[in-house]
């Protein structure tokens, strides 16, 4: 059974540090992996997809990196604004299903 | 293009009381989708429509909750009798087809007392 964890829980930087996210999954029989933004009273915003076959994308400062056979993937966000402040979730995809298994979150505090 | 619409927004209902959220998917899309958030976990599916037909619906508590799409538009959640446990939010998604990318609605907050 795919399990999904992200650490840390919580985090909280000044305004304009670069900042890693992280995700493990424990089966890497994946077809993609994808993170996601949330907004207090608002639904799931996708950022960034990665096929299993692929290593990185990147979108504006943001940047993530998958390594399937280890399990990880990292969202690095360069010069953090307190816009950038939200709930940052990933989820997989498994490679014989549909269905999205998401972490529980990182949530984001950017401090001006 | 309109978003994933969702009604109501917010939703307070004392235990054993029964409770419906509604959810229009973008228009076109054949896939549509209910996840379950508990306060400080990510989402969890509760079951997936291709068109009118139900694909995945293995986590839903069958026997309290209900779902249907019958015109392959919209869909209806339902919970009957409600518990303390199902305090969450209930995020509606829909995609195009089967494994393409999700749009997510903003969700219903169900608070049950």
């Amino acid at each position: 059974k795919q399990e999904v964890t992200q650490i840390p829980a919580a985090l909280s930087v000044p305004e304009g540090e670069n900042l890693v996210l992280n995700c493990s999954f424990t089966d890497s029989a994946i077809y993609n992996l994808q993170w996601f933004r949330q907004d207090p009273g608002k639904g799931l915003t996708s950022l960034l997809l990665i096929q299993s076959s692929q290593r990185e994308q990147t979108s504006g400062r943001l940047n993530a990196s998958l390594d399937k056979s280890s399990g990880r993937s990292t969202l690095y966000i360069a010069a953090s604004q307190p816009g950038d402040s939200a709930t940052y979730l990933c989820a997989v995809r498994g490679d014989s299903s549909y269905k999205l298994i998401f972490g529980s979150g990182t949530r984001l505090l950017v401090r001006p | 293009e309109a978003g994933v619409a969702q009604s109501p927004r917010y939703k307070i209902i004392e235990k054993r009381q029964s409770v419906a959220f509604w959810c229009n998917p973008i228009s076109g899309h054949a896939t549509l989708y209910w996840y379950q958030q508990i306060l400080g976990q990510g989402p969890k599916l509760l079951i997936q429509f291709q068109n009118n037909g139900v694909v995945d619906d293995s986590q839903l508590p069958k026997d309290r909750f209900s779902a249907e799409r019958l015109k392959g538009v919209d869909s209806t959640l339902k919970i009957q009798p409600a518990k303390l446990e199902d305090s969450a939010v209930y995020l509606c998604a829909s995609s195009t087809d089967l494994g393409f990318g999700q749009y997510f609605g903003p969700g219903t907050r169900l608070t049950v007392t």
